[in-house]
């Protein structure tokens, strides 16, 4: 049980560029989220998804698209990257209906944009 | 929509002694309250949380106590060792929402000093 697996943990993209951000996990989870994280900000929500099929937009969705065709995968997609997208990424997932609502998170991918 | 103030934003003790952090939230709806500690290099991890309905919870040398009226919540952790060491991050959501939504606080650094 590999729990919540994220690649690359590293990338720096130039100005303007594309990439996509892999996030998978392995305990079925029905919902699962895009963090990012800036020094000294805390964690802020991109979207998220409540099941295959079905994304939401969070808090700072501007300059990102995601997609959920499974409910293991949820891939962030950053286009004509820009320097305020400079930062450290987490994908999480929790399963509703748990007597928890734990997130659980993925290692992160550290991405800078020059 | 919700926001979680947390203080302080960094924290020094020494080994042995105990380690407060506080956070207050706005939304009187919401009704789940968790602590996430982070690890250098990792993604954040639940180690504790309390609903609503709960005034005081503890696990071991961590306890976390809410004030429903106040809007405001706590994290103590009792004689700290090195290895508490890290980033904790309080965080409140409404579970009625359906999404699961946290709304994070901004982080508290403790460092535990031998």
């Amino acid at each position: 049980n590999a729990g919540v697996t994220q690649t690359p943990k590293f990338r720096i993209l130039k100005i303007g560029q594309s990439m996509t951000l892999q996030c998978t996990q392995d305990m079925n989870h029905n919902y699962m989220y895009w963090y990012r994280q800036d020094p000294g900000m805390g964690l802020k929500l991109i979207y998220y998804s409540v099941g295959a099929g079905i994304t939401d937009k969070g808090e700072v969705p501007n300059g990102y698209n995601v997609s959920r065709s499974t409910t293991e995968d949820f891939p962030l997609r950053l286009e004509l990257a820009a320097p305020s997208q400079t930062s450290v990424y987490f994908c999480a997932s929790t399963q509703r209906g748990a007597l928890s609502y734990e997130q659980y998170f993925g290692p992160g991918t550290r991405l800078t944009v020059t | 929509g919700e926001n979680v103030e947390q203080h302080p934003s960094t924290l020094s003790v020494q080994e042995g002694d105990s380690a407060v952090i506080k956070c207050t939230y706005s939304d009187s709806a919401s009704n789940y309250f968790p602590w996430y500690k982070q690890e250098l290099g990792k993604g954040p991890q639940l180690i504790i949380d309390i609903r609503s309905n709960v005034g005081e919870k503890k696990d071991q040398r961590i306890a976390v106590t809410l004030n429903k009226t106040a809007k405001h919540f706590s994290l103590h952790i009792t004689e700290t060792q090195p290895e508490d060491s890290a980033v904790y991050f309080c965080a409140a959501t409404f579970s009625g929402a359906g999404s699961y939504q946290l709304t994070f606080g901004k982080g508290t650094k403790l460092s535990v000093i031998p």
